[in-house]
């Protein structure tokens, strides 16, 4: 079963909008949070990552928050643009060399 | 992107035939890892590797095998293809190099496979 569950499927925003992306763990001893961004064709690459001794972290339009107690975490792409349609996977690890468990994805689209 | 290469890119095989795919990077890091990609499920991991013929099986490894003989070349066999392994293949690195430590893995640009 998926040990991390990210919510929604897909994601459709204007130009300038907000999207947001929940992901939801399970296993307590994850201790590493990135997030990937995948273009059509490519590999995924690292967008931002988190550490549960933050609960938020931004790095320009994107930002992660962060709930330990609820074992929660989110993506928010401010002011989105359209270069920013792609595919999103948040993904959890015991460590940051570690096994990964990625979440199912989401697809965002931002609209002109 | 990162110093990594996949061969081949795309293969069209047929059911119980063995295929291999290939990674090689060229950043001399230590870990080294297998994921497939299929729709709903985002990335799965199928073999890591933490060094030179140290490997170990990850979320979805029946069917699959795999050897790393030199740091650079992590290979990924199906010993005899289903349908089910039809996937995009994606190989990961991740480790210390030129004396710093990264945080993140690097993927390489993928394999896609389909078995007929």
């Amino acid at each position: 079963q998926q040990q991390v569950k990210q919510s929604p499927q897909s994601l459709i925003v204007q130009k300038g909008g907000i999207s947001i992306i929940n992901c939801a763990y399970e296993n307590t001893a994850f201790d590493y949070f990135p997030w990937y961004q995948q273009f059509p064709g490519k590999g995924p690459a690292l967008l931002i990552a988190i550490r549960p001794d933050v609960s938020e972290k931004k790095e320009g339009r994107f930002t992660i928050s962060f709930n330990k107690s609820a074992k929660q975490f989110s993506l928010h792409i401010m002011d989105s643009q359209p270069g920013d349609s792609a595919t999103y996977f948040c993904a959890a690890s015991p460590d940051s060399w570690g096994k990964l468990q990625f979440g199912a994805g989401t697809q965002v689209v931002v609209t002109p | 992107d990162a110093g990594i290469t996949q061969s081949p890119r795309h293969k069209v095989t047929e059911t119980g035939t063995p295929v291999t795919l290939r990674c090689h990077q060229t950043e001399n890091h230590r870990y080294m890892y297998w994921y497939r990609q299929d729709p709903g499920h985002g990335l799965r991991l199928i073999h890591y590797s933490y060094g030179v013929k140290d490997t170990d099986k990850g979320e979805v490894s029946d069917g699959y095998s795999v050897s790393r003989s030199k740091t650079e070349d992590f290979l990924l066999t199906l010993e005899s293809a289903t349908s089910s392994q039809t996937s995009v293949y994606f190989c990961a690195i991740t480790g210390t190099s030129g004396g710093k430590s990264y945080n993140e893995q690097f993927f390489g640009p993928g394999t896609r496979l389909t078995v007929l």
